[in-house]
């Protein structure tokens, strides 16, 4: 079946540092990628997402590209801010099955920033 | 805006009862589901409905039910509450596949519930 996985946490950087957080997938179809962010006593929203391979999806400032050689989606910002402490959780849709509405998640990064 | 709105943020039932959560989504979705998001595990599918009296099963369903009486309602159900059910409850809604390919999901702020 589908899965995902990320590195694990926590990952702690100081203020403006360059971050990565690593994800791969197994799909069978042809899935959607996408990173969620939870901060702290909230639900998911979403970050950035790409459909298809070597798309790029960005979003303040986080960058994600979709590489369907390496069945990657590395999420990386240039310079991260104590605001951007929260978990980051990678997802893929499976867009190529019938069920293909349905997210499967990653563990989940818990990422720290100190000022 | 977008909202899902889900009827607690924090929940504490005792072993045994039967534990209604419920969640409302005001975008007209198709698609409704019911996660459980515990440490180290990431979110797990519990059940998934496409469509109002429709549902699927996820990846873990023992020991809950649903119900999607109306499109924009639904319910998760612990018939008989464990501590093992003790957990985050994050319900989602989004449109249907075949309507927008960037299928998007929208995410409730999640239910703490405890089974003590």
């Amino acid at each position: 079946g589908d899965s995902v996985t990320q590195m694990e946490g926590p990952v702690t950087l100081s203020e403006e540092a360059f971050l990565t957080i690593n994800c791969t997938y197994t799909a069978t179809g042809y899935p959607s990628l996408f990173w969620y962010v939870q901060y702290p006593g909230e639900g998911l929203q979403l970050l950035l997402k790409a459909t298809k391979a070597d798309d790029k999806g960005s979003n303040k400032g986080f960058e994600a590209t979709y590489r369907k050689e390496t069945t990657s989606f590395h999420l990386e910002k240039g310079s991260v801010q104590v605001s951007d402490s929260a978990v980051y959780f990678c997802a893929l849709s499976d867009q190529g099955k019938s069920s293909g509405d349905k997210l499967t998640f990653g563990t989940g990064t818990r990422l720290a920033v100190r000022p | 805006d977008v909202k899902v709105t889900q009827s607690s943020r924090y929940l504490v039932k005792r072993t045994g009862e039967k534990v209604f959560l419920e969640c409302v989504q005001d975008m007209d979705h198709e698609n409704m589901f019911w996660y459980r998001q515990d440490p180290g595990l990431g979110l797990r599918l519990i059940y998934f409905s496409y469509d109002v009296k429709m549902k699927e099963k996820g990846d873990i369903p023992e020991g809950y039910s649903v119900s999607r009486e109306k499109k924009e309602r639904f319910s998760l159900i612990l018939e008989s509450a464990s501590t093992n059910q003790t957990s985050m409850y994050l319900c989602a809604s989004s449109p249907p596949l075949g309507q927008i390919m960037n299928t998007e999901a929208f995410f409730g702020q999640g239910t703490r519930l405890t089974v003590v």
